[in-house]
């Protein structure tokens, strides 16, 4: 239990275009939702946390206006990497809370992103 | 601000040996700590969580964590290594409802 599906898992893009990331929970409701960025051999750095229904909040040093996050239901949460570019090429990974009351973290499998 | 770190970037045990991957952290207030693991070009895969109650946490794949309150430790251990746990592992603590993750620690056992 407990699944988010997260696609693609790997994706090539052009200089300049726009790529969307989708985050799906499949068995649980989704009420808030993290995207992630991890570098090549580094930890992950929290981009931003999505609330069903309202917008995301960002963390400090993160262009939500390139980064655009839209989680409008319960089971779904997609990350849109607006005009890309090779500095933007990097693995994302989403995470949901599926049991707020013990503390219960799930973790999408991960988009391996390369502009080029 | 929460906050974990995890001082080894790397960690070699031969297969057999017991293991342990280290974490510290600094919080306000009561610690809800997390190791992670993660594959290549994968997610990352819950092993265990200390919230509260007992030091000795067990989790999956048989490992076990430690909280140490007073040295202000959560160090992830293994009895018995073995060559598929190598792997990159992740310390997070709870801030508010997010997870903050340590650096990371890259584990390699040897056959």
């Amino acid at each position: 239990g407990a699944v988010v599906s997260q696609h693609p898992s790997r994706v090539i893009c052009k200089s300049g275009t726009s790529v969307k990331i989708e985050c799906r929970s499949l068995d649980f409701q989704a009420t808030t939702m993290f995207w992630y960025r991890q570098f090549p051999k580094q930890s992950l750095m929290l981009m931003a946390t999505s609330n069903e229904g309202s917008k995301a909040t960002y963390e400090q040093g993160v262009e939500k206006d390139k980064f655009l996050i839209n989680h409008a239901s319960l089971t779904l949460s997609t990350l849109t990497v607006t005009s890309a570019h090779p500095e933007d090429s990097s693995f994302y990974i989403c995470s949901a809370i599926f049991d707020r009351a013990n503390y219960g973290y799930t973790f999408g499998s991960g988009t391996r992103l390369t502009v080029v | 601000a929460q906050s974990v770190a995890q001082p080894e970037d790397q960690v070699n045990v031969a297969e057999g040996n017991p293991l342990t991957v280290k974490c510290t952290y600094s919080v306000s207030g009561n610690p809800y700590l997390f190791w992670y693991v993660q594959y290549p070009n994968r997610g990352l895969q819950f092993l265990l969580k200390y919230i509260t109650g007992d030091n000795l946490v067990k989790g999956s794949y048989g490992f076990e964590a430690e909280f140490n309150k007073s040295q202000t430790s959560f160090h992830l251990k293994k009895p018995s290594a073995l060559v598929s746990d190598s792997a990159l592992y992740f310390c997070a603590v709870r801030s508010f409802q997010k997870l903050v993750f340590g650096t990371g620690t890259r584990l390699l056992v040897s056959p």
